[in-house]
């Protein structure tokens, strides 16, 4: 089956500074790639997700990047927030069996 | 609103009794899943179901059972629950099995003593 490995486990950054968090999958069959932010105590909330015809989508400071040949995509958070403080999560699925797989998460702290 | 309710938010309960945790969707999805989130270990699917009286294993299924007799419904089971249960449980729904957003209840905070 499918396997998503995430890097770092936590990540602290300065206000204002980017945070970049990578995942890798195994399985080529992978075509869609969402990631979720998990506030302390909430639920997960889809924040951004990418399709595999699709190399690069943003949506006003967030980003995801995604590499097909080396099976990995990459979130990036520019001019970060304190309220961007959070635990995230990536997932691949793909078009058969089980829905998703999540990487065992990034736990982010954005230093005031 | 649309919305994934699970129901109870904490439970507390003793080795052995069962139990069972609602989640309900007002948004007439066909996919629904459990998932249990423990520290360093992310999230990991229990079940799943693509649709009325259609369930399937996920990663976790071992000491767990689950139900979809109406779309909105999909009720998790512990028949006999265990100290190694307790965890944070999460019930999501989507309106297409594959390549689409998973929508997350509240969660339910599970403690087996």
């Amino acid at each position: 089956g499918e396997n998503v490995e995430q890097h770092p486990s936590t990540l602290s950054v300065q206000e204002g500074d980017s945070a970049v968090i990578k995942c890798t999958y195994s399985d080529s069959a992978s075509n869609y790639f969402p990631w979720y932010k998990q506030e302390l105590g909430k639920r997960p909330q889809l924040i951004i997700d990418i399709r595999s015809n699709v190399g690069e989508k943003k949506d006003q400071r967030i980003a995801v990047t995604l590499n097909k040949t080396a099976k990995h995509f990459s979130l990036h958070i520019t001019e970060t927030q304190p309220e961007d403080s959070a635990v995230y999560f990536c997932a691949a699925s793909k078009n058969t069996g089980n829905q998703f797989y999540f990487g065992t998460g990034t736990s982010l702290t954005v230093i005031p | 609103e649309a919305q994934v309710t699970q129901n109870p938010r904490y439970l507390i309960t003793v080795t052995g009794k069962k139990l069972t945790v609602t989640c309900s969707q007002n948004m007439n999805h066909e996919y629904m899943s459990w998932y249990r989130q423990d520290p360093g270990l992310g999230l990991r699917q229990i079940y799943y179901s693509m649709n009325v009286e259609v369930t399937d294993k996920g990663d976790v299924p071992e000491g767990y059972k689950v139900s979809r007799k109406e779309k909105r419904n999909f009720p998790l089971i512990l028949e006999s629950p265990s100290p190694n249960q307790t965890s944070l449980y999460f019930c999501a729904s989507s309106g297409r099995p594959y390549n689409s957003p998973l929508h997350f209840g509240n969660g339910t905070r599970l403690t087996v003593t």
